[in-house]
Parts: C-alpha cells; structure tokens; sequence
C-alpha cells in the first residue's frame, strides 16, 4: 500500500540552527513526493514536490531529495528563521491514485 | 487573483443538523478534493471530483455528501449520521486528477459541534 512516516515531533531550534524532518515513504510504483506547510490557522502550502528519483525540490531555503534507494524524502535547512516556525507535512501522489497520502506532521519551533 | 476560498471560516453544527461547508476555486481546475484535519494527525480524503457531475468516495466518505454541479464549487454536506464532525475540513484542486499532479489547498473550515 501506500503510506508516509514522518519524524514525529515537536521539533524546538534556535534561530539560525540547521534543520532536517525525516520523511519515509511505502509506494506501489514511482510516487510523486511533496512538502506542505500548515502555517496556525491555515490550509496548506505547497513548499516543494519531487517527481522522479534524484529529484531535487528547493523553495525559501528548504531542500529535499528524492532518494529512491532510501525511500526518503528529508526536509533540510540550513538556517532556520523564527518565521518558519509551522507544521510541516510530507506527502506522496501514487500511480494510479487520485489523493495525497500525508504523513501525520512535525511541529517545528523556532525560537529567537 | 487566482485561488481557492472556503467559507465560512468556522461553523458550529447542533446534534442532528446537517451542515454545508463551501468551498469555491477560480483556478479553472477540473479536479477538487475534501480533506479532513484531526489534531496531530495527516489529512484523510473524504470524496474527490475528477469532473463536473461526477466524483468518487475516499477513505472516509461515511457521513459526508458532495456535489459537483459547476467546474468552480465543490461543496460538502456533513450529515447527522456522521457521529464524530468536530474537526478541520481542507478543500483542494489541482489541474487534473492524478498522481504528477500538485494539488493546492483553501485556508479551511474548522466545524465544531454544541
């Protein structure tokens, strides 16, 4: 089946440390990947989506690589900013399916 | 400019009632999703829309209806016979279904019950 274990949180850095969210994947085929953010009190925000293996999708700082050998899509940064503070979801499209299948979400705090 | 709204903001639902959330897009996308939120969870789908006129059930359909009448509003009906609603509902589109496809989201609707 299909599914996303997602770093379990909540994840506390001060300003400017580097920071990775683990994200796994289970797939049948070649999945699409893809980062949201959830800022408090909103809907999500696509951050950055991989679409084929050795993929890399950047947006704002943030990085993530598409490793299929792994089967793993980690978010990093290298130098967080007390604006990012959110919750961050990892999230696979599946040949052949129609919805996002979503990890459970990390709280991220970043503190000045 | 272009997205999605979802109104209202927040709903309160009484025991029993049925209540409508909207949710419209101006994206001129063909595919649109309903999604539920439950604290320190992931997003669960509860019905999806390839088409005008036509959609399909997701994994937790039970106590919910749509309808699919104009490519731009896709809205959702939670019935009374779903027991659980207090949560918080996501409305998506994407250009079309399918897996290549991103699907971008609307601010939501958090439904709480009296």
């Amino acid at each position: 089946g299909n599914s996303v274990t997602q770093m379990e949180g909540p994840v506390t850095l001060s300003e400017e440390a580097f920071l990775t969210i683990n994200c796994t994947y289970t797939a049948t085929g070649y999945p699409s990947l893809f980062w949201y953010v959830q800022y408090p009190g909103e809907g999500l925000q696509l951050l950055l989506k991989a679409t084929k293996a050795d993929d890399k999708g950047s947006n704002k700082g943030f990085e993530a690589t598409y490793r299929k050998e792994t089967t793993s899509f980690h978010l990093e940064k290298g130098s967080v900013q007390v604006s990012d503070s959110a919750v961050y979801f990892c999230a696979l499209s599946a040949r052949g399916a129609n919805n996002l299948f979503f990890g459970t979400g990390t709280r991220l705090t970043v503190i000045p | 400019d272009g997205g999605i709204t979802q109104s209202p903001k927040y709903l309160f639902r009484k025991e029993g009632q049925n209540v409508t959330l909207s949710c419209e897009q101006n994206l001129n996308h063909d595919a649109m999703y309903w999604y539920r939120q439950d604290p320190g969870q992931g997003l669960r789908l509860i019905y999806y829309s390839q088409i005008v006129n036509d959609f399909q059930k997701g994994d937790i359909a039970e106590g919910y209806s749509v309808s699919r009448e104009k490519k731009e509003s896709f809205p959702l009906t939670v019935t009374s016979a779903q027991k659980n609603p207090t949560a918080f509902y996501l409305c998506a589109s994407s250009i079309q279904g399918g897996a290549r496809e991103t699907q971008y989201f609307g601010p939501g609707t958090r439904l709480l019950v009296l």
